[in-house]
C-alpha cells in the first residue's frame, strides 16, 4: 500500500518569494505522482503530474516538481509566487495503471502568501 | 470545464436522518468517485463507479451507499446521519482521451454537510 507525506501543514512566504512544497511518499511498486490544488471554496485541480520519463515535469502556473525515487520525493517548486498562489496544495500517489482506486492523497500544505 | 454539478452545496441535517447528495456530468465519463474531506486527512475514498450499476468500495465505505443507474448521475447516501459524517463531499470524475486514461481526476466544487 502507499502512503504521502506532507511534512508541513503550512507555509507562510512573501510575494516573489521561491517555495518549495515537500511531499514524500512509501510505496513498493513504481507509482504515478500528482500534485493537485485547492483554491477556498472549490474542488481541486491538477498541477502536474508524474507518470513517467523525466524526472523534471512542469505544471500550469510556473509551478514544477521533480521525481526522486531514491529519496521517494516528489517535491513542488515555484521560483517567485504571487498572491493568487495562496491555496491549499495536495500530494497525491497511486500505482500505474489501476485508474484512480487506489489513489492516495498527503493531508494537504497550505501556502499563504503575503506582500 | 469538466462538466460536474453537485447539490445540494450546502446542508445542515440531524442525526439519524437520511441524507442523499447527487453528482451529475455532462461527459458521458465512464469513471466516477465520492471523496470526503476532512482537515488532518486529505481526502478519503468513499465510493466509486466503473460503469451504470457497477460500484465499489473505497478506504472510508462505513455508513455510506452510492447508486449509479445512468452515466450522468451518481448519488452518495447517508442512511442515517451522524456528526461524524460532517465534512466536504467531493465528486470527482477521471478524465479520458480518445477512450485512454489522461491520469487526471477532474473535481466538482463540493457540497458541505453538517450533521448536527
Amino acid at each position: 500500500a502507499q502512503s504521502v507525506t506532507q511534512l508541513d501543514s503550512q507555509v507562510p512566504v512573501f510575494e516573489e518569494a521561491p517555495v518549495e512544497l515537500r511531499c514524500n511518499y512509501s510505496s513498493s511498486v513504481s507509482v504515478y505522482l500528482f500534485w493537485y490544488v485547492q483554491y477556498p471554496n472549490q474542488g481541486l485541480q491538477l498541477l502536474l503530474k508524474y507518470l513517467s520519463g523525466s524526472t523534471l515535469v512542469k505544471g500550469i502556473n510556473g509551478f514544477e516538481a521533480e521525481f526522486n525515487k531514491s529519496q521517494t520525493s516528489f517535491h513542488l517548486r515555484k521560483p517567485s509566487v504571487h498572491i493568487s498562489d495562496t491555496a491549499e496544495y495536495f500530494c497525491a500517489v497511486s500505482p500505474p495503471n489501476t485508474g484512480f482506486q487506489k489513489l492516495v492523497f498527503g493531508t494537504g500544505t497550505r501556502l499563504l502568501v503575503s506582500p | 470545464d469538466a462538466g460536474i454539478t453537485q447539490s445540494p452545496r450546502h446542508k445542515v441535517t440531524e442525526t439519524g436522518t437520511p441524507v442523499t447528495l447527487r453528482c451529475h456530468q455532462t461527459e458521458n465519463h465512464r469513471y466516477m468517485y465520492w471523496y470526503r474531506q476532512d482537515p488532518g486527512h486529505g481526502l478519503r475514498l468513499i465510493h466509486y463507479s466503473y460503469g451504470v450499476k457497477d460500484t465499489d468500495k473505497g478506504e472510508v465505505s462505513d455508513g455510506y451507499s452510492v447508486s449509479r443507474s445512468k452515466t450522468e448521475d451518481f448519488l452518495l447516501t447517508l442512511e442515517s446521519a451522524t456528526s461524524s459524517q460532517t465534512s466536504v463531499y467531493f465528486c470527482a470524475i477521471a478524465g479520458t482521451s480518445g477512450g485512454a486514461g489522461t491520469g487526471e481526476l477532474f473535481f466538482g466544487e463540493g457540497s458541505r454537510l453538517t450533521v448536527l
